[in-house]
């Protein structure tokens, strides 16, 4: 079935230090989300990417879709503790004549003592 | 408000209790969810409601039965689980039927299964 593969599951990163994570999709996707998910909380939604090629930031979050419109990568420059959690993303595509929004399996941020 | 709401926050039932999970949303959405949340996993659909429809059941257990009572208001009724049905159940609403609308997360509630 369709997947979209999430990279890495886990990263550990000083404060201060930059963190990304990449998602990679075996077919063309309508659009992808991202979504944040803190330690006991509930997804939240980040932003939506729509265009072939579209960056967009917010503060220090860079999200990029890629040309192809199979992958896609959320940069953060510079973490702080409030950015702790699991980043999620969730490409959309149309089967079974439904849109269905496929996830990735997640990486977890990690911020080192 | 934009906000989904849920209850119970948490909940621990028998394997013969039958027990209904709530969830609301006043954004006048028309797409409800049911996901499963397994730990350190990422959310796993389990219905669709579209309109007040039913419109996707990916395969999920008939101990599992959903309600959309009317447009702002979605269960989730519970019968005859078993343990590795303890999870986090989330619900989520968005404007459409997922065409890549953003989804907007309950708290969710935290079941488990004895």
């Amino acid at each position: 079935g369709q997947q979209v593969m999430q990279i890495p599951q886990y990263q550990h990163v000083q404060e201060g230090e930059d963190f990304t994570t990449y998602c990679n999709s075996s077919t063309t996707l309508s659009n992808i989300q991202w979504y944040k998910q803190r330690p006991g909380g509930h997804p939240v939604f980040l932003i939506q990417l729509v265009k072939s090629g579209e960056v967009k930031k917010q503060k220090r979050l860079t999200f990029q879709f890629g040309e192809a419109k199979k992958n896609s990568s959320l940069h953060i420059t510079a973490t702080q503790t409030t950015d702790v959690g699991t980043y999620f993303c969730a490409g959309t595509t149309f089967m079974d004549s439904n849109y269905q929004l496929i996830w990735g399996a997640g990486t977890k941020l990690i911020i080192k003592p | 408000d934009t906000e989904v709401t849920q209850t119970p926050k948490h909940l621990v039932m028998g394997m013969t209790n039958k027990k209904s999970l709530k969830c609301e949303q006043h954004m006048g959405h028309r797409a409800m969810y049911w996901y499963k949340q397994k730990a350190k996993k990422p959310p796993e659909l389990m219905f669709v409601y579209s309109y007040e429809k039913l419109s996707i059941n990916e395969s999920v257990p008939s101990r599992f039965s959903p309600e959309c009572p009317n447009s702002s208001l979605l269960n989730l009724h519970l019968h005859a689980l078993q343990p590795e049905d303890s999870a986090l159940y989330l619900c989520a609403s968005s404007q459409a039927p997922s065409g890549g609308a953003e989804q907007f997360f309950g708290p969710g509630t935290r079941l488990t299964v004895l």
